[in-house]
């Protein structure tokens, strides 16, 4: 049974940082990796997609990269704002299409502080 | 652009009642699904749907149903409400099974 890890639960750092989650998963056969974000009492915010063919996606101030065989996959935020306070998981989907259901890791819950 | 809309925001039940949660979308999407999200436990997948008049099990269905008659709606029955379905639930949809998931701002449920 695939599982998925966040550390740490919870990251406060100041304004202008830039930093790093982290999310690993036991089982390597999966198809894509998706980072979302979720505000509180919001859904969630698809914010990168990367395929297990790809090592790393980015949009903005967002790096995704993803190492399938070592079972990691990290998001990188630079020059933190306050306004990417939120919690962030991660998923990952299996290679196999029976079900297709994402496992989510239970996120970060980040706080910039101004 | 609406998205994924669910309602209502907010419900209370009494154990035993049944009720109906709405998720509808506007994007024309194949896949649609419902989690639950509860505290040290994540996102749970209960039912999904690959399309109108398709709909299959996720990893905890039990004490719900749902149906897929169209490819806007996706609702979500509670049968026989009980306090362990005390969880927010979100509503998800995708273009098809492997592109990225668009969410609900989902329902709390109480049930007392």
């Amino acid at each position: 049974k695939q599982e998925v890890t966040q550390i740490p639960a919870a990251l406060s750092v100041p304004e202008g940082e830039n930093l790093v989650l982290n999310c690993s998963f036991t089982d390597s056969a999966i198809y894509n990796l998706q980072w979302f974000r979720q505000d509180p009492g919001k859904g969630l915010t698809s914010l990168l997609l990367i395929q297990s063919s790809q090592r790393e996606q980015t949009s903005g101030r967002l790096n995704a990269s993803l190492d399938k065989s070592s079972g990691r996959s990290t998001l990188y935020i630079a020059a933190s704002q306050p306004g990417d306070s939120a919690t962030y998981l991660c998923a990952v989907r299996p290679e196999e299409t029976s079900g297709s259901r994402l496992t989510f890791g239970e996120g970060t819950q980040l706080t910039v502080n101004p | 652009n609406a998205g994924v809309t669910q309602t209502p925001k907010f419900q209370v039940l009494k154990t035993g009642q049944s009720m109906t949660l709405q998720c509808a979308q506007d994007m024309n999407h194949e896949y649609m699904s419902w989690y639950r999200q509860d505290p040290g436990m994540g996102l749970r997948l209960i039912h999904y749907s690959v399309g109108a008049g398709i709909t299959d099990q996720g990893e905890v269905p039990n004490g719900y149903n749902v149906s897929r008659s169209t490819t806007e709606d996706f609702p979500l029955r509670l049968l026989s409400a009980a306090p362990s379905q005390t969880s927010v639930y979100f509503c998800a949809s995708s273009a098809w099974l492997y592109s990225p998931l668009h969410f609900g701002n989902g329902t709390r449920l109480t049930v007392t």
